[in-house]
């Protein structure tokens, strides 16, 4: 299997654009997670999906962001507009089952700068 | 929400030297994640861990649920082993399959 892959690797935008960032997750993971990582504040999970419906989505930060899974084997996150504090690096992960008590596989992450 | 603590934040050793990095957690757990993120910034888990110790090559992670801590060695360390060592546990009061993690270790191995 190829892993979880996340699409673009680097994106580098201006406030107030839109940003669109891609997951595929490992086949046959009933959960994905999109988790956004910083100096200040480490890694933090922004939502997560179960089965393609959106499960719990308290740490989107507010409006601007959110995220889609229309499918088993993708998955969205978006933001609109971009704004500087936005910039991270973004990581989507999937789990063949709950995310507490099995093992996370992480995707390469994607590299954000929104200047 | 549970607290997730890590010693030290950061850690240089020079080759061969055994290495520990601990993790304090505030709320009873189903399991605990070990994760290595790379310099390149990739996250890879090492550990999942419930109860007792495990074993992966030089990588050995206990875990005492009485007292919430648990503990990664790594024997003969290597610069390759320089890397970010995450701890991570279920958030369990807001949902199992909720991580929290721990603000991670940044460990340096010199040759």
């Amino acid at each position: 299997d190829a892993g979880v892959i996340q699409s673009p690797r680097h994106e580098v935008t201006e406030m107030g654009q839109e940003v669109t960032l891609r997951c595929k997750p490992i086949s046959g993971h009933d959960y994905l997670f999109w988790y956004r990582q910083t100096m200040m504040r480490g890694l933090e999970l922004l939502i997560y999906f179960n089965n393609n419906v959106p499960i719990d989505d308290s740490g989107m930060p507010e409006d601007r962001f959110s995220a889609k899974m229309p499918n088993a084997s993708f998955s969205t996150l978006k933001i609109q507009p971009s704004e500087p504090r936005d910039s991270a690096v973004y990581f989507c992960a999937s789990s063949p089952g709950t995310g507490g008590s099995e093992t996370q596989y992480f995707g390469p992450g994607t590299r954000l700068l929104v200047l | 929400k549970n607290e997730v603590e890590q010693s030290p934040q950061n850690l240089t050793a020079q080759e061969g030297e055994f290495i520990t990095i601990n993790c304090s957690y505030s709320v009873g757990i189903s399991a605990l994640h070990w994760l290595q993120q790379h310099p390149g910034g990739g996250i890879v888990s090492l550990f999942m861990l419930s109860s007792g110790k495990k074993k992966h090559g030089r990588l050995i992670a206990t875990i005492n649920i009485q007292e919430k801590h648990s503990s990664l060695h790594i024997t003969a360390s290597h610069p390759r082993d320089s890397a970010v060592y995450i701890c991570a546990v279920p958030d369990l009061i807001q949902g199992a399959q909720k991580l929290v993690f721990g603000q991670g270790t940044r460990l340096t191995i010199n040759p």
